[in-house]
């Protein structure tokens, strides 16, 4: 158990709808990244919050948007979803932002439609 | 652009021999390299990283890593793999705050 917390586990949706995804990172954690892993791309890295503040973004789509609550947890939300969009969503967390103390969540298995 | 390449997308060995996975990367400064192990169901485990100085970097789980900057590689390899060790492995890269990972290598160990 890494101490990252992903809800739900799994999630079957439509296409055109929205749903949000729910991160808590560890405790003390200031950083929170997202993952997304599919057949067709692999494993790509979405965004990065440290601290309440985005600090880097990567492929992630218009239609995704994501931010980092007060109390350090991080949600995801993806509208207008498309076949495409189904995946593995992972999350990480990690003290300072350090790339070499990420630790992974379970992840969040979406299927749309 | 960074990007990685992880040439084998199989690869299988008997419990007992040794292991080498390949990565190389591209990337226009001194890169800073992972390795990462995941098992099904399960996110990243990070095995070692290389941010600089020794090129040859030791990791959890008995793996090991050596730079080469000539080559643009960064192999993972271990002398005795276990059957616990079957999972998949992804090399990355990152660079500004942004990781790029390779397509990942999955092992197999026969018995």
């Amino acid at each position: 158990d890494s101490g990252v917390t992903q809800t739900p586990k799994h999630l079957i949706t439509a296409t055109g709808q929205r749903v949000t995804l729910r991160c808590s990172p560890r405790s003390g954690d200031l950083s929170v990244y997202w993952y997304q892993q599919s057949l067709d791309q692999g494993l790509q890295f979405l965004i990065q919050y440290y601290n309440g503040e985005e600090r880097a973004k990567g492929n992630i789509l218009e239609r995704f948007s994501a931010q980092q609550f007060p109390d350090l947890h991080s949600e995801l939300n993806l509208s207008s979803l498309e076949l495409g969009d189904s995946a593995l969503y992972f999350c990480a967390s990690s003290v300072f932002g350090r790339a070499d103390t990420q630790y992974f969540g379970p992840g969040t298995r979406l299927t749309v439609l | 652009a960074q990007s990685v390449t992880q040439p084998d997308i199989h690869i299988t060995v008997s419990e007992g021999a040794s292991l080498e996975l390949r990565c190389n990367y591209s990337y226009g400064a001194t890169p800073y390299l992972f390795w990462y192990v995941q098992s099904p169901g399960q996110g990243l485990q990070l095995l070692l990283k290389y941010f600089s100085g020794d090129t040859l970097v030791q990791g959890i789980k008995g793996f090991e890593a050596e730079f080469k900057r000539s080559q643009s590689s960064f192999n993972l390899r271990k002398p005795s793999v276990h059957w616990s060790d079957a999972a998949e492995y992804f090399c990355a890269v990152w660079g500004s705050y942004i990781p790029t990972f390779g397509r990942g290598t999955s092992l197999i160990v026969h018995p």
